[in-house]
């Protein structure tokens, strides 16, 4: 079965911070996204990544920046966070030309 | 720009009923179609994909179909369990692999 992977379940910053969210998947998949799932909104995608080192901005960019050093990993930072960041923030990975996407189990990230 | 719309938001039923959730899309030049159930709290579970050459996709009691002319896609839950309470959302895979979610229905199986 695919795995995906993210370092926290909960998580509280406060604002100003520098927060680092983490996703990993066990199954060598291309495409890795992120997201974040708001009451009312849905899930929006916010930054996603085909390759190593490559990075396409999504719908809703601001105020965050991705990195994928490895090809299993991919992270998300806020450079400072704010209130407005406060979200469940959902990891996805899968294959280029199937395009099934995967999830992780979500990161609560509260921002005070 | 595509648009998902799942109706309605919520939708309760006795358990052992057959039940069908809709997913319309404003653009019919639909590529691939994933459903996903997604439990309080957590992250989401992929259901089924239905690829771009294909109609429908079975999985267990659950049946996806796909038409694209008109745009719309129906999931098909067979005799309903309390477990299968979630919320279910459909997804169209456009242009370099992006999703675009609906809202998602919110199901409740009262036994």
């Amino acid at each position: 079965d695919v795995k995906v992977t993210q370092s926290s379940r909960y998580l509280v910053k406060r604002t100003g911070e520098k927060v680092f969210l983490e996703c990993v998947q066990d199954m060598d998949h291309e495409n890795m996204f992120w997201y974040r799932q708001d009451p009312g909104l849905g899930l929006r995608l916010i930054y996603f990544s085909y390759d190593v080192k490559m990075k396409e901005k999504g719908d809703i960019p601001e105020g965050y920046s991705v990195s994928r050093e490895k090809k299993e990993r991919f992270s998300l930072i806020l450079e400072s966070a704010s209130t407005n960041q406060t979200s469940m923030y959902l990891c996805a990975s899968g294959t280029l030309g199937r395009d099934e996407q995967f999830f992780g189990p979500g990161t609560r990230l509260t921002v005070l | 720009k595509q648009e998902v719309t799942q109706i309605p938001a919520a939708l309760s039923v006795p358990e052992g009923e057959n039940l069908v959730l809709n997913c319309s899309f404003t653009d019919s030049a639909i590529y691939n179609l994933q459903w996903f159930r997604q439990d309080p709290g957590k992250g989401l579970t992929s259901l089924l994909l239905i690829q771009s050459s294909q109609r429908e996709q079975t999985s267990g009691r659950l049946n996806a179909s796909l038409d694209k002319s008109s745009g719309r896609s129906t999931l098909y839950i067979a005799a309903s369990q309390p477990g299968d309470s979630a919320t279910y959302l459909c997804a169209d895979t456009g242009a370099n692999s992006k999703l675009t979610f609906g809202k998602g229905i919110t199901l409740s199986v009262r036994p």
